[in-house]
């Protein structure tokens, strides 16, 4: 039982290059949320989705897109990747109990 | 959008003292939620709290939800080498918001144990 799967687990950039960082949870969950965690910031949401289909902004999401695949999938884009995204990356999946979190991408862009 | 206040920001301890971190709201809360992230890892429920004065203990920790549902606290007694984590507060993030959706998350109390 896997739970909530990230890849890649590390990353490095130059600016300016875009990736998708992905994630999958086998928990059959409606809601899948990503986050950005830096030094003294906590974990700040990107993007939402409540169920399959729907996607929300969260609290930072410019430079970002979203893609929710499938129940199972919920996808994070970055187009052109600047230093200021530079963090760690943590995937989450919710359904009638708490968020049960992924491994995190750990995301360098130079 | 909902905010909530953590502190302290970090504490350092030795091992066997105790240990708190705050987590304080404006506005009255319909649950608050636990997290512990240990260093490299990834944040992990620990607990909720829904109703007014709600006191929960996990072996030596201790989580307190205000009688106003405006702030929450978690105590660990005698702390050991294996607490060395972040701990997070989360509430919804939406006022009257369940306690599966959104949230928001403090900014985290950094715990360092000294053995």
């Amino acid at each position: 039982n896997a739970g909530v799967t990230q890849t890649p687990k590390f990353q490095v950039l130059k600016t300016g290059q875009s990736m998708t960082l992905q994630c999958a949870q086998d928990m059959n969950h409606n809601s899948m949320y990503w986050y950005r965690q830096d030094p003294g910031m906590g974990l700040r949401l990107i993007y939402y989705s409540a169920s399959e289909g729907t996607t929300d902004k969260g609290e930072v999401p410019n430079g970002y897109n979203v893609s929710r695949l499938n129940k199972r999938e919920f996808s994070l884009r970055l187009e052109s990747a600047a230093p200021s995204q530079t963090s760690v990356y943590f995937c989450a999946s919710s359904g009638y109990q708490p968020q049960h979190f992924g491994d995190g991408t750990r995301l360098s862009i130079l | 959008g909902q905010q909530v206040m953590q502190i302290p920001q970090y504490q350092h301890v030795q091992e066997g003292e105790d240990f708190t971190t705050y987590c304080n709201s404006s506005t009255t809360l319909s649950n608050i939620q636990w997290y512990k992230q240990r260093p490299g890892g990834h944040p992990v429920f620990l607990i909720q709290l829904v109703k007014s004065g709600e006191v929960k203990k996990q072996k030596r920790l201790t989580f307190q939800f205000g009688e106003a549902k405006k702030n929450s606290s978690l105590h660990i007694t005698a702390t050991q080498t294996t607490d060395v984590g972040t701990y997070f507060c989360a509430v919804p993030s939406n006022a009257g918001g369940t306690s599966y959706g959104k949230l928001t998350f403090g900014q985290g109390t950094i715990l360092t144990v000294h053995p």
